[in-house]
C-alpha cells in the first residue's frame, strides 16, 4: 500500500526566504504524486502534480517540486516566501489507476514578516 | 476549472440524530467520489469510495452502517452520519476525479460537523 511521510508538522519561514517542504513516499508501483494546500476551514487546492512526465513540476503560486525516484522523494519548494503562503500543505500519493489518495500528515507553514 | 460543492458548509446536531451531507460535481460527471474526514490539525483520512449506481467501498475500520453513502446520480453523492455522537464531530471533505484517466481530484470546501 502507498504511504507518505512529511516531517516537521510546523515550518516557520521568513518572508522572502526559501520554502522547502519534504515529502517521501512508499509505493509498490510507479506513483502519481501531488501537493495540495489548505487554508483554514476550506477544502484542498491542488498546487502541482507528478504523473510520470517531467520530473521537475511547476505549479501555481510559484511552487515547484522534483520527483526523485532514487530517493523516493517529492519535495516542494518556493524560492521566496510570501505572507499569503501561510497555510497547511499536504503531500499525497496514489498508485496509478485507482484514484485513492493517501495523504501525509501535513505541514503548517508560518511566514514570519 | 472543475468545481465540487458541499452542503451544508457547517452543521450542528444533537447526539443521536442523523445528518446528511451532500457532495456535488457542478460542471462534470463523476462516477466515483471520495469521502474523507479530517480531525483538527490532522491529515485527511479516506473513509470510503462512493460509486455511482453501486455500493460504496469502505476503508478498514469505517462503520458502513454508521456512515451511509449514496451515489444516486453522476453529480451527487451523499454521506449520512447516523446516530451521531460527539466523537463524530469532524471536518468532512469529498472529492471527485475528473474522468477515469485523470488522476487529479477536485475537492469540495468541506463540511464542519459538530455533535453536541
Amino acid at each position: 500500500a502507498q504511504s507518505v511521510t512529511q516531517l516537521g508538522s510546523h515550518v516557520s519561514v521568513s518572508e522572502g526566504a526559501l520554502v522547502l517542504l519534504r515529502c517521501n513516499y512508499s509505493s509498490s508501483v510507479p506513483p502519481y504524486l501531488f501537493w495540495y494546500v489548505q487554508y483554514p476551514n476550506q477544502g484542498l487546492q491542488l498546487l502541482l502534480k507528478y504523473t510520470s512526465a517531467a520530473t521537475l513540476v511547476k505549479g501555481i503560486n510559484g511552487f515547484e517540486a522534483e520527483f526523485k525516484k532514487s530517493e523516493t522523494s517529492f519535495h516542494l519548494t518556493k524560492p521566496s516566501a510570501h505572507m499569503s503562503d501561510a497555510a497547511e500543505y499536504f503531500c499525497a500519493v496514489t498508485e496509478g489507476g485507482n484514484n485513492r489518495l493517501a495523504f501525509g500528515k501535513g505541514n503548517q507553514v508560518v511566514v514570519i514578516p | 476549472g472543475a468545481v465540487v460543492s458541499q452542503h451544508p458548509s457547517w452543521v450542528i446536531c444533537k447526539s443521536g440524530t442523523s445528518v446528511k451531507i451532500e457532495c456535488r460535481s457542478l460542471d462534470f460527471q463523476a462516477t466515483t467520489m471520495f469521502w474523507y474526514r479530517q480531525f483538527p490539525k490532522q491529515s485527511l483520512m479516506l473513509m470510503a469510495t462512493s460509486n455511482e449506481g453501486s455500493k460504496a467501498t469502505y476503508e478498514q475500520g469505517v462503520e458502513k452502517d454508521k456512515f451511509l453513502i449514496n451515489h444516486a446520480s453522476l453529480t451527487l453523492s451523499t454521506l449520512t452520519v447516523t446516530s451521531a455522537h460527539p466523537e463524530d464531530s469532524s471536518f468532512y471533505i469529498c472529492s471527485a476525479p475528473l474522468g477515469a484517466s485523470r488522476y487529479e481530484q477536485y475537492f469540495g470546501p468541506g463540511t464542519r460537523l459538530t455533535v453536541t
